[in-house]
């Protein structure tokens, strides 16, 4: 079973300034990372550790492999600030693994 | 505009059974790979079930097998999930997600139906 590990847990920092967000994973596998607002479905913001789902503003990029991974935010818009999940799925055991998630909020 | 419009949550004894639905809209359900996630009051999320899109293929998160089964009516353009001997700790958002293309990823959500299992 994939676990996933998210720090830091929450992150407080104001708008225009740049958020790094970690995930790293027990195994060695395809990532994601999903932005989810209070009262909203999650959205998908990156795929296959650095790719940027459609409609996702270049502000937003992934990097990593094998077992650590990163989002990075490089200047927040008010809109940014929410909570963010890292997500893998485990081939053996075809079962998908999300982390506990990263709270941005508003400095 | 794809669209995924969940429907059935309720409240429901611990025990009992409820079924949820996830019409789908602006594309075709049998085309893609689905799945149900939900996520507890104030918790994270946990992936619930998945389905092939020929239907054909299921899996399930130790927590809910043998207890909840996925299934899709191509006729209707809709996937279900039947949940059987609720417990408390089923209480959350059910959602229902739309895999993109082939990969392990969900790229359209509905907006989630709430099921309260109360003890």
């Amino acid at each position: 079973e994939i676990v996933l590990t998210q720090s830091p847990g929450t992150l407080s920092l104001s708008p225009g300034e740049r958020a790094t967000l970690s995930c790293r994973a027990s195994q060695s596998s395809y990532l994601a990372w999903y932005q989810q607002k209070p009262g909203q479905a999650p959205r998908l913001l990156i795929y296959d550790a650095t790719r940027r789902a459609t409609g996702i503003p270049d502000r937003f990029s992934g990097s990593g492999s094998g077992t650590d991974f990163t989002l990075t935010i490089s200047r927040l818009e008010p809109e940014d600030f929410a909570v963010y999940y890292c997500q893998q799925y485990d081939t053996s055991s075809r079962m998908y693994t999300f982390g506990q998630g990263t709270t941005l909020e508003i400095k | 505009e794809v669209q995924l419009l969940e429907s059935g949550g309720g409240l429901v004894q611990r025990g009992g059974s409820l079924r949820l639905s996830c019409t789908a809209s602006a594309f075709t359900l049998r085309t893609y790979a689905m799945s149900w996630v939900r996520q507890a009051p104030g918790k994270g999320l946990e992936w619930v079930s998945g389905i092939s899109g020929s239907g054909g293929n299921t899996y399930y998160a130790d927590s809910v097998k043998g207890r909840f089964t996925i299934s899709r009516d191509h006729s209707k353009n809709t996937l279900y999930l039947q949940m059987n001997s609720l417990r408390a700790e089923d209480t959350a958002v059910y959602y229902c997600a739309k895999k993109l293309g082939a990969g392990p990823y969900w790229d359209d959500w509905g907006q989630g139906t709430l099921v309260t299992v109360s003890s």
